[in-house]
Parts: C-alpha cells; structure tokens; sequence
C-alpha cells in the first residue's frame, strides 16, 4: 500500500528557507515522478514542481527562483526547499505521486498518491 | 500558461441528485486532464484522470467526458460524502501545470 508521510517544521521566519521532506513508506520510487503542491488559506491549489526518479525537475516559473525540489531514492524520500519565504509562502504544502499515463508512462500526469499535507505558517 | 475555468463556483444541490461540473482549459489540452475532490483541509482524491478514466477504488457515480477544451464531471445520486470541493488540473503542459479555481458542491 502506497503512504507519503510528510516532515517539516509548520513555521518559518520570513527571508528564511522552508524545508520539508515527503518519504515513502513502502515501494519504490523508481519509474515515477514526484510533485509538490501547495494551497494558500482558503484558496485553491498551486503546482510547485516535480522531480523524477532520476533527478530531472521542472518548476512553476513564479516559483523557479526560489525553489530546489531533492531526490533520494536510497532513503525512499523526496525533498522541498523554498528560500525567502515571505507570508505569502504561508498555507498546506502536499507532495504526491505522479501515476503513470493511460498508456504506462511514467511522467507528469495526475497524483493518485498525496501525503497529508503540512501547515506552513511563514511568521516572526 | 494554460488557464483552466471552472463552472460554477458553487453549486447546491439535493442528495439524490445528479449534477454535472464543468471544466474549460484556454487551449487544447487533448485529454491531459484530471477531477480532484478535496473535503475540508484533507489531501485531494483523484477521482478522474486522462478525462474520463475512473480512478481505482472510487464510486462509479462520477464520470468524467470531454476532451480538447471542455470538460464535465458527473456525479450520479449524491450521497452526502459528496459535498466537498471539486478541482479540475490540466497536465498537457507541465510549465506550469495548472488547476482550476474549484467548484464548491453544496447541500442543499
């Protein structure tokens, strides 16, 4: 049975680096790809960006100065960091499992796996 | 960016009823599309992927259809665990991969 368990601190000062790390309990992460995802208070949800299995990533171009998504598949876990958080940056941070296409693909398609998600309030 | 506008915002609806969500992407995404529901603060469920395939282990009272730009989710006798948040996300193109804003289902 696929879990992501998320980790991470739920505060961060502003102009500081928010850091958070999603780790697969069983299975390999092998032949899929890994996605962070975040939802400001009451609002919708926003892609940050993923990571293959073997390192290959793609960033929201709002986000790409700031962002750095890690992979260790030796530890079963991917990793987030965001430098420069301002309270913008505040809201429910998931990461999740990118299935494979209709076709057997792996890649960018929809997330059939979520953590349960990390409340990140960026505040002094 | 591909936009992608759902409607409505809100919706009330009956328990028993079927309604249908609809989802439009600002250009043609083919069927690179998926239905998330989210209930509250939890992790969104996929529902629907590739358009209109019915993810495993969920009711078969959703359905998805369309393709190109217009996209409709349909949910058949709804029970209460139904009433929740419905997001559409396009992944045809992947900078950025984009949701729609979201359609509150409501009790009525």
């Amino acid at each position: 049975q696929w879990h992501l368990q998320q980790s991470g601190p739920g505060q961060v000062n502003p102009s500081e680096t928010l850091s958070l790390t999603c780790s697969l309990s069983s299975g390999s992460m092998r032949h899929y790809y890994w996605t962070w995802i975040r939802q400001a208070p009451g609002k919708g949800l926003e892609w940050i960006g993923y990571i293959s299995d073997i390192g290959t990533t793609t960033y929201n171009p709002s986000l790409k100065s700031r962002v750095i998504i890690s992979i260790d598949t030796s530890k079963n876990q991917f990793s987030l960091t965001l430098t420069s958080v301002t309270a913008a940056d505040t809201g429910i941070y998931y990461c999740a499992r990118d299935r494979p296409s209709i076709f057997g693909e792996p890649g960018v398609y929809a997330m059939d796996v979520w953590g349960q998600g990390t409340t990140v309030t960026v505040s002094s | 960016d591909i936009q992608m506008t759902q409607s409505p915002s809100t919706l009330s609806a009956f328990v028993g009823d079927r309604v249908t969500l609809t989802c439009r992407a600002s250009q043609s995404i083919g069927s690179w599309m998926a239905w998330y529901q989210q209930k509250g603060q939890s992790a969104p469920k996929l529902l629907i992927y590739e358009a209109s395939n019915l993810e495993s282990g969920v009711s078969p009272r959703f359905s998805g259809s369309g393709s190109g730009t217009e996209f409709t989710l349909t949910i058949g006798n709804l029970q209460p665990e139904d009433f929740a948040v419905y997001y559409c996300q396009q992944y045809k193109s992947n900078s950025p991969i984009t949701f729609g804003q979201g359609t509150r289902l409501d009790m009525k």
